[in-house]
């Protein structure tokens, strides 16, 4: 299977714990992107990597959340201090470069994230 | 920021009827993507609409996409219960990231 994955698909976790998510997009994708997504609510962008640079961060997320994506192919997303208020679905999903207009996304099966 | 809503929120439908879901813009879009996302699942690519009053059509799914580019529909004909599952539209901003609308739910029940 070529397509996105993330991992773990499931996490529960106390509040005031660490946690750090993985994505490893399709491997001609240089553009890859982390949205939350919480119950009947569309995905949100929390932020956007084209290869290696990090070019736009959503202005909600707090300090406590950053992504790397080191070589430019698997992307982490960590989540420090984690609050209740973070449970929710962590999607990753990824893109070719197509002339500047933005194509369609792969999104992968997501992460459920449960802060207790 | 730009906001993108949907109507319905939720619709449930016999099998056979057919089912309309409607997007709008607060702003401006270069383009429109739909996605379709099974109860459980995730987000799947359906289609991208990027001319003024495009339409564009899968089978018995017709996608259009307003003169202004600030609005779009997808209707379905004759449902089925294999099309079950949330639609959303996403219109792209700033570096390409998406801005998915609040969603439409459909049920359909055989």
């Amino acid at each position: 299977d070529t397509g996105v994955s993330q991992n773990p698909r499931h996490k529960i976790t106390k509040r005031g714990q660490n946690v750090t998510f993985r994505c490893d997009p399709i491997s001609e994708h240089n553009r890859l992107y982390w949205y939350r997504q919480t119950l009947g609510q569309g995905p949100e962008f929390l932020t956007y990597f084209q290869n290696e640079a990090q070019l736009e961060k959503s202005r909600l997320l707090s300090d406590r959340f950053s992504a790397e994506r080191p070589k430019g192919s698997f992307s982490t997303l960590e989540i420090q201090r984690t609050e209740q208020g973070d449970s929710a679905m962590y999607l990753c999903a990824s893109s070719r470069t197509s002339g500047g207009i933005a194509g369609e996304q792969f999104f992968g099966p997501g992460t459920r994230l449960t802060v207790l | 920021g730009q906001q993108v809503m949907q109507i319905p929120q939720y619709q449930h439908v016999q099998e056979g009827e057919d089912f309309t879901t409607y997007c709008n813009s607060s702003t401006t879009l270069s383009n429109i993507q739909w996605y379709k996302q099974r109860p459980g699942g995730h987000p799947v690519f359906l289609i991208q609409l990027v001319k003024s009053g495009e339409v564009k059509k899968q089978k018995r799914l017709t996608f259009q996409f307003g003169e202004a580019k600030k609005n779009s529909s997808l209707h379905i004909t004759a449902t089925q219960t294999t099309d079950v599952g949330t639609y959303f539209c996403a219109g792209p901003t700033g570096f390409q990231k998406l801005v998915f609308g609040t969603g439409t739910r459909l049920l359909v029940s055989p």
